[in-house]
């Protein structure tokens, strides 16, 4: 069965760092969606793409974070400079066309220190 | 201001028998529901939907019941096994599938 796969699972970094998660989707999905969840809460939308463009990325704290998704198929989400309430659990979701239901990814777990 | 809300952090349940977890949304323009089940260090899977058309959508054990009027659906889940133990989150629509708003989920325990 297919998956979104994520990379790195794991990422601990100090302040003031930059870093940044990778994102696969299900092959042929075209939207993709970047998600923050706080332990404790909901996963909340950062950004989301069709294709290649950006669909919605109004809840993007745009002084720090990027997103990109340049041939439309995997993603890339940046952090520059991380601060310590960035420290969440960072997830990747696809949906194919016409599709309401998103199939994750297994989530990049950011500690910033 | 949350416009999804599960009151309930927590369930505990006995084994076969039934789990029902609430979620209230504010939003009268909410049109498309989702649940999702999350396991530890795993990402949420798609369980069951509803749209503001129907009031209940059946799969399985689990059948969600949508009240548009009180702006409340619930997830029953029919008998309750000991691999339902998860956190459940529900999520909703406006425009048919954009922008879901996720709830802060309900932990689900399902004692053997």
């Amino acid at each position: 069965e297919a998956e979104v796969a994520q990379s790195p699972r794991y990422k601990i970094t100090e302040k003031s760092q930059a870093v940044a998660f990778w994102c696969d989707p299900i092959s042929g999905h075209a939207t993709l969606y970047w998600y923050r969840q706080i332990l404790g809460q909901g996963p909340e939308l950062l950004v989301q793409f069709q294709d290649e463009s950006v669909v919605d990325d109004s809840q993007l704290p745009k002084d720090r974070f990027s997103a990109e998704r340049l041939k439309g198929v995997d993603s890339t989400l940046k952090i520059q400079p991380a601060e310590l309430g960035d420290s969440a659990m960072y997830l990747c979701a696809s949906t194919r066309q016409d599709y309401y239901e998103q199939y994750f990814g297994p989530g990049t777990r950011l500690t910033v220190t | 201001d949350q416009q999804v809300k599960q009151n309930s952090p927590s369930l505990s349940v006995q084994e076969g028998r039934i789990s029902i977890l609430n979620c209230d949304y504010t939003n009268s323009m909410f049109d498309y529901f989702l649940w999702y089940k999350k396991y530890p260090a795993e990402g949420p899977t798609f369980l069951i939907s509803i749209s503001s058309i129907k009031d209940k959508n059946e799969d399985g054990r689990f059948t969600v019941f949508l009240n548009k009027s009180a702006k409340h659906l619930s997830l029953h889940i029919v008998p309750s096994q000991p691999g339902d133990s998860a956190v459940y989150f529900c999520a909703a629509s406006k425009n048919y599938g954009q922008n879901f708003v996720f709830g802060p989920g309900t932990r689900l325990s399902v004692l053997p």
